[in-house]
């Protein structure tokens, strides 16, 4: 099974600061990576998939990069609504895995 | 627009059934993979199970292989998930989550998810 390990677990900003989210996978998953985003009470959202690409209606200060083993979601200018938790998965390999998360909650 | 509503949650003993459903609609729903994720209370989450467009095509993850069964049933555009020998560790949040396409396991539409407590 791929580990995934996000980091840090809690990042601490301000809104209009840089959000740099890290996600290490303990194997290869090529550019297989999708990040989403979880408020409290709701569903997850799908922001990037197969490491850079937005998804529908994603705003373009998500960015992803990465391949291979090491991952970033960065968040060019946090706005208020951006304060919630990230997830990683890999879709590289079976069984398919979720990383930890990281809380991105204002300073 | 897509819309996906998942139903059959509660509160069951450890060793017990539950059946939860999810009613698709808004795309053609035999055209795409399906998935159940889970998340147990202030936990992560986690990839449960999957089945291609057709059905003909099942994966589990390994906690719940032999005991959970995925099926769906596209004249009704209804996702299920059959849950026998529940523990403790399987209660959680579930959601049934759309793939984005072409069998790429990646979750583009997820439900609100339904609540299932295994508990004595």
């Amino acid at each position: 099974e791929i580990v995934l390990t996000q980091s840090p677990a809690t990042l601490s900003l301000s809104p209009g600061e840089r959000a740099t989210l890290s996600c290490r996978a303990s194997q290869s998953v090529s550019s297989y990576l999708a990040w989403y985003q979880q408020k409290p009470g709701q569903a997850p959202r799908l922001l990037i998939y197969d490491a850079s690409n937005r998804a529908t209606g994603i705003p373009a200060r998500f960015s992803g990069s990465g391949s291979g083993t090491d991952f970033t979601l960065t968040i060019s200018s946090l706005e208020p609504e951006d304060f919630a938790i990230y997830y990683c998965q890999q879709r590289r390999n079976w069984p398919l895995t979720f990383g930890g998360g990281t809380k991105v909650e204002i300073k | 627009e897509v819309q996906l509503l998942e139903s059959g949650g509660g509160l069951v003993q450890p060793g017990g059934s539950l059946r939860l459903s999810c009613a698709a609609s808004g795309f053609t729903f035999t055209s795409y993979d399906m998935s159940w994720v889970r998340q147990a209370p202030g936990k992560g989450l986690e990839w449960v199970s999957g089945i291609s467009g057709s059905g003909a095509t099942t994966y589990y993850a390994d906690s719940v292989k032999g005991r959970f069964t995925i099926s769906r049933d596209n004249s009704k555009n209804m996702l299920y998930l059959q849950m026998n020998s529940l523990r403790a560790e399987d209660t959680a949040v579930y959601y049934c989550a759309k793939d984005l396409g072409g069998g790429w396991y990646i979750f583009d539409y997820w439900g609100q998810g339904t609540l299932v407590t295994v508990s004595s």
